[in-house]
């Protein structure tokens, strides 16, 4: 099993501003990802956070917008830049720590964008 | 992947099963079935997973079709506390570990 912490649990943020996420794990996993998830509505996947290399982004998502960080095996940041009102959303960590385990999901940082 | 099919919502009676369907009729040879489910305002939570057979754990079972075209998760005893966004996710073996999360089936346990 795996412990995700991450920080902050939830924040307000002005438009135009932007926010880092952490998420902090109790054990080196190779495959970390980050979702969102919007009002009312189920998980997106937004990249894969690649140690020691970019981050690999899904459609719609791009590295200028969300820039990831994840310097080592416990450890990854994603910031929201340049928020808008449509950036309000829950942001998720979740990780895998084998190839065919499942998937460990942190509790979410929920952003208000104003 | 392949995609799934749920119902958007259903209601359950406390302490009577809860069988929550999923059709996944594209599933190819080599993808699992797993289940999460969503309390809300928690993340999401690992329930089970199956390739072929049938699977039980402490928390539910996970019934899958001869054809794997389809399956149902199975509460044996539903509580107040199972109230939650129920996801079925078709995963590949070769997965890197990321989920495609469809809407999911809306689970509400009534008193």
């Amino acid at each position: 099993s795996a412990v995700i912490s991450q920080k902050p649990s939830r924040d307000i943020c002005q438009r135009g501003t932007s926010l880092t996420i952490q998420c902090q794990v109790d054990s080196q996993v190779t495959m970390m990802f980050w979702y969102r998830q919007q009002p009312g509505q189920s998980l997106t996947l937004i990249a894969t956070a690649n140690q020691g290399s970019e981050a690999t982004y899904e459609s719609g998502f791009v590295i200028d917008k969300f820039p990831i960080s994840r310097p080592n095996l416990t450890f990854s940041t994603l910031t929201v830049s340049n928020m808008s009102p449509e950036d309000s959303s829950i942001y998720l960590c979740s990780v895998v720590p084998n190839t065919n385990t499942e998937a460990f999901f942190g509790q979410g940082t929920r952003l208000t964008v104003v | 992947d392949a995609k799934t099919t749920q119902p958007t919502s259903m209601d359950c009676a406390e302490g009577r099963a809860a069988n929550l369907p999923c059709n996944h009729s594209t599933i190819s040879g080599n993808e699992y079935v797993y289940w999460y489910r969503q309390i809300h305002s928690q993340g999401p939570q690992y329930i089970i997973h199956g390739l072929k057979n049938n699977e039980t754990n402490e928390m539910a079972s996970l019934i899958i079709t001869e054809d794997r075209k389809s399956s149902t998760l199975i509460l044996p005893h539903a509580t107040l506390r199972d109230t939650a966004v129920y996801y079925c996710i078709v995963r590949p073996s070769s997965n890197t570990g990321k989920l495609i999360f469809g809407q999911g089936t809306t689970l509400q346990v009534k008193p």
